[in-house]
């Protein structure tokens, strides 16, 4: 079945940059999108950004400037590293399939403080 | 971007009740609008996509209804494992966005 699933740090440190990893299983990331979403205590649910099947991404300009989506197909992951990182990207960050968004990974909390 | 504007935030209801959550879309959105259950620590589950199609595995007491501007998820008669907080997605154009979530309870 479709599973997603989100590993990060846990905890980084202002100006640091987070890395996240989403592993799939159960599908192709040749064959769908990948989107990246967070849920932050001051703005709530907000898409970052996505990979396409065929491998180019979109950013949300919220985050452009910092945000890198990446994946390796060898071995079903997705990654999201955003760098410059403050405070306010304290959240939980969430991967998400497809242009439809129809199943998402549990997410992972992210704490950014010193 | 397109701002949506989700209501109430808040719900209480009894079991067997009809519940009504609305989100309302800044401009037209066609149907592209997918509507989410998130419980407590786990994965926003996947309700409603574009609109009003009921995604497989999901009870027919749930059901969507709109387009444009104007969306309704509906749960035709509440049941106590409904508890959970649900949110509308429009991907008609990026940057997508999301509703602010309405928590429901059981009265």
């Amino acid at each position: 079945q479709v599973q997603l699933k989100e590993t990060g740090p846990g905890l980084v440190q202002p100006t640091q940059t987070l890395s996240i990893t989403c592993t799939v299983s159960g599908f192709s990331l040749t064959s769908y999108y990948m989107q990246w979403v967070r849920q932050t205590p001051g703005k709530g649910l907000e898409w970052m950004g996505f990979i396409r099947s065929g491998g180019s991404t979109e950013y949300n300009s919220e985050f452009k400037s910092r945000l890198s989506i990446s994946r390796d197909t060898s071995k079903n992951q997705v990654f999201l590293k955003m760098n410059s990182l403050k405070t306010e990207d304290t959240g939980v960050y969430y991967c998400a399939r497809e242009s439809g968004f129809d199943y998402w990974g549990q997410g992972v909390m992210v704490t950014v403080s010193s | 971007d397109i701002q949506m504007t989700q209501s109430p935030s808040f719900l209480s209801a009894s079991v067997g009740d009809r519940v009504t959550i609305n989100c309302k879309a800044s401009q037209n959105i066609n149907r592209y609008l997918n509507w989410y259950q998130q419980k407590l620590g786990e994965a926003p589950k996947l309700l409603i996509y574009n609109a009003n199609s009921l995604q497989t595995g999901i009870p027919s007491r749930f059901s969507g209804s709109g387009s444009g501007t104007d969306f309704t998820l509906t749960i035709s008669s509440l049941q106590p494992e409904d508890v959970a907080t649900y949110f509308c997605l429009q991907h008609n154009s990026w940057p997508f966005t999301f509703g602010s979530g309405t928590k429901l309870e059981i009265k």
